[in-house]
């Protein structure tokens, strides 16, 4: 099983300041089956990215994800109040993980 | 629009069971892959099972194998997910989701439903 490893755990940033989110797999994952997913308090999850680095339908741009191999990571440019959240990566290459997520929260 | 609605959900005895549904809109449901993935409450997402578009392949975590079955009645624009030998760590919300086929594999998860929950408990 591919153990994806979120970091860091919590993220406290402030509006307007850039996020950095990693996502490390175990074994090499193909860009092709990468996601990212947002999720806020008492909601379903949000497909933000897939592919890596493509943008899902109605993805502001300042989400971008990049990567390849073990190592992707999620940057939103510059934070906006709706942007606080947990999110979480996703493998879909071989069966199905998740990463444990990270915390963005005001700072 | 895509709707997806859970339903089901409840309080079980440990090594009871239960069925959840999930009734789809707003997409030709037949061609798309179905999962349903869970979150124990305060925890992470947990991938449970997934279901092809005919329904003639089926997927499961490995830790759902033999006590979970996927399954789905096109005609009706429903997902089924029946839980047997459930114990306490099966606690969690369930979430339907519409899955996007990716070369072959079940991949990520474009729609979501607001999810059910399932109390394993005395």
């Amino acid at each position: 099983e591919i153990v994806l490893t979120q970091s860091p755990g919590t993220l406290s940033l402030s509006p307007g300041e850039r996020a950095t989110l990693s996502c490390r797999a175990s074994q090499s994952v193909s860009s092709t089956y990468l996601a990212w997913y947002q999720q806020k308090p008492g909601q379903a999850p949000r497909l933000l990215i897939y592919g890596a680095s493509s943008r899902a339908t109605g993805i502001p741009d300042r989400f971008s994800g990049s990567g390849s191999g073990t190592d992707f990571t999620l940057t939103i440019s510059r934070l906006e109040p709706e942007d606080f959240a947990v999110y979480y990566c996703q493998q879909y290459g071989s069966s199905q993980t998740f990463g444990q997520g990270t915390k963005v929260e005001i700072k | 629009e895509v709707q997806l609605l859970e339903s089901g959900g409840g309080l079980v005895q440990p090594g009871g069971s239960l069925r959840l549904s999930c009734a789809a809109s707003g997409f030709t449901f037949s061609s798309y892959a179905m999962s349903w993935v869970r979150q124990a409450p305060g925890k992470g997402l947990e991938w449970v099972s997934g279901i092809s578009g005919s329904g003639g392949s089926t997927y499961y975590a490995d830790s759902m194998k033999g006590r979970f079955t996927i399954s789905r009645d096109n005609s009706k624009n429903a997902l089924y997910l029946q839980m047997n030998s459930l114990r306490a760590e099966d606690t969690a919300v369930y979430y339907c989701a519409k899955a996007v086929w990716v070369r072959g594999v079940i991949g990520y998860f474009d729609y979501w439903g607001q999810g059910t929950l399932v109390t394993v408990s005395s």
